[in-house]
């Protein structure tokens, strides 16, 4: 069964440095998501894709975040000048259309220093 | 908004022990529900999903779900569970015109030789 495929499974990084996290949604998806989860919490959602560009993005997404779909298999999540809050599981999903089910990856813990 | 309530944080079950999770959701709109399920170590996995139609959902490994309107309800059950259904189980609801899903806090379903 294809598979939503995250990397790297666990990145560490000095607060105040830029990391990205990488996915490749199941081929034939064309909506692209990121949620995190902080330790403890709710997962929660933070931007949904289609179509080159950000469809919905939630409170949590400010101008430290971007996304990006730089060929056509990759999808990033750039965190910038990243802060001891930034620590969480962040969760790639994707579906083939917009009220379908989304297909979640395994996660990325991140961890800031 | 919506929002989901899973009411436990950890059920206790002694294994081939019938099993419910409990889910409520608010919504002003229709809604979309799901259930996810992550195994240690793992991502979020698709139990089952809600769109239309019979109230009365069937996922997969065993699992089934009704959708309660009046009482706003989407609770989990299982006749029967084993030793391999240890995991955490998060509720979720998504607006028909929503990109994003909301996620429950989880209920961690422990399973008791």
């Amino acid at each position: 069964e294809p598979e939503v495929t995250q990397t790297p499974s666990h990145q560490v990084t000095q607060m105040g440095q830029e990391v990205i996290l990488r996915c490749v949604p199941i081929s034939n998806h064309l909506y692209f998501y990121w949620y995190r989860q902080i330790l403890g919490q709710k997962v929660e959602f933070l931007v949904s894709f289609y179509n080159n560009e950000i469809s919905e993005k939630s409170e949590i997404f400010d101008d430290q975040f971007s996304v990006e779909r730089p060929d056509g298999s990759n999808f990033t999540l750039k965190i910038r000048s990243t802060k001891l809050e930034d620590s969480a599981m962040y969760f790639c999903a994707s579906s083939s259309l917009k009220d379908q089910p989304q297909h979640f990856g395994d996660g990325t813990r991140l961890s800031i220093l | 908004a919506q929002s989901v309530t899973q009411l436990d944080s950890q059920v206790p079950v002694f294994e081939e022990a019938p099993v419910e999770l409990r889910c409520n959701y608010s919504s002003s709109v229709s809604v979309y529900l799901f259930w996810y399920v992550q195994y240690p170590n793992q991502g979020l996995q698709l139990l089952l999903k809600y769109l239309s139609g019979s109230t009365l959902v069937k996922g997969i490994n065993g699992f089934e779900a009704e959708f309660n309107k009046s009482q706003t309800s989407f609770h989990l059950r299982k006749p029967s569970v084993h030793i391999s259904d240890t995991a955490e189980y998060f509720c979720a609801v998504s607006a028909r015109s929503d990109d994003k899903i909301i996620f429950g806090k989880g209920t961690r379903l422990h399973i008791l030789p």
